[in-house]
């Protein structure tokens, strides 16, 4: 059974980082592309920032470029987020997805499993 | 970048259909997915590729898309199915998902 078990979230000043973890199971973690998808409270889902399934390209929304990083450790079975300069905004429950296939630029792409997320809270 | 839209929320009875659309500029060229989300979950993937079920959904859920609308359509409707509504692409031109604004289901 698929298993995303995110964590990391909490309360965070503005322009303050955090950084968010996703353990996954119950898949072979190296062979699929992973993402991050957030939603800000009583608002719809947006896609942030994605990996391949070896880890060797990365893409982003144009809301968090520059800002937040995404990778993975495939010896551990864990997605990471490293989230910089974070802002008000960024204020969202935070999902990690699985991906189908091992490379994100698909065509028609979409996520099969869902974490629980964790929620980052940007406030003074 | 790509814009999906959703009508904000569907009221059905139990027992009747519910359809949900997704509007989008010739979305009919492109692949549909819809993500259905209760509340204080996380989403769960009910419908890819415009039509096909993941293991597990009931064939009460299913997907059309053609022209400039795409559309969930849930048969028989149960309180179970009362949730939030998500349809996404692949959006080409910038190379990322998009998800529509999604569709509250109410059971009445």
């Amino acid at each position: 059974e698929v298993q995303l078990l995110e964590s990391g979230g909490g309360l965070v000043q503005p322009g303050g980082s955090l950084r968010l973890s996703c353990a996954a199971s119950g898949f072979t973690f190296s062979s699929y592309a992973m993402s991050w998808v957030r939603q800000a409270p009583g608002k719809g889902l947006e896609w942030v920032s994605a990996i391949s399934g070896s880890g060797g390209s990365t893409y982003y929304a144009d809301s968090v470029k520059g800002r937040f990083t995404i990778s993975r450790d495939n010896s551990k079975n864990t997605l990471y987020l490293q989230m910089n300069s974070l802002r008000a905004e960024d204020t969202a429950v935070y999902y990690c997805a699985k991906v189908p296939w091992g490379e994100f630029l698909v065509m028609a792409n979409y996520f099969d499993y869902w974490g629980q997320g964790t929620l980052v809270t940007v406030s003074s | 970048s790509y814009v999906l839209t959703q009508p904000p929320s569907v009221s059905v009875a139990p027992g009747k259909t519910a359809r949900i659309t997704c509007g989008g500029n010739n979305i009919g060229s492109k692949s549909v997915h819809w993500y259905q989300q209760k509340p204080g979950q996380a989403p769960v993937l009910v419908i890819y590729y415009d039509s096909d079920r993941p293991s597990g959904i009931p064939e009460r859920f299913s997907g059309s898309n053609s022209g400039n609308t795409a559309t969930l359509t849930i048969s028989r409707v149960e309180a179970g199915d009362e949730a939030d509504y998500y349809c996404q692409v692949w959006d080409s031109s910038s190379d990322h998902p998009v998800f529509g604004t999604g569709t509250k289901v109410t059971v009445l």
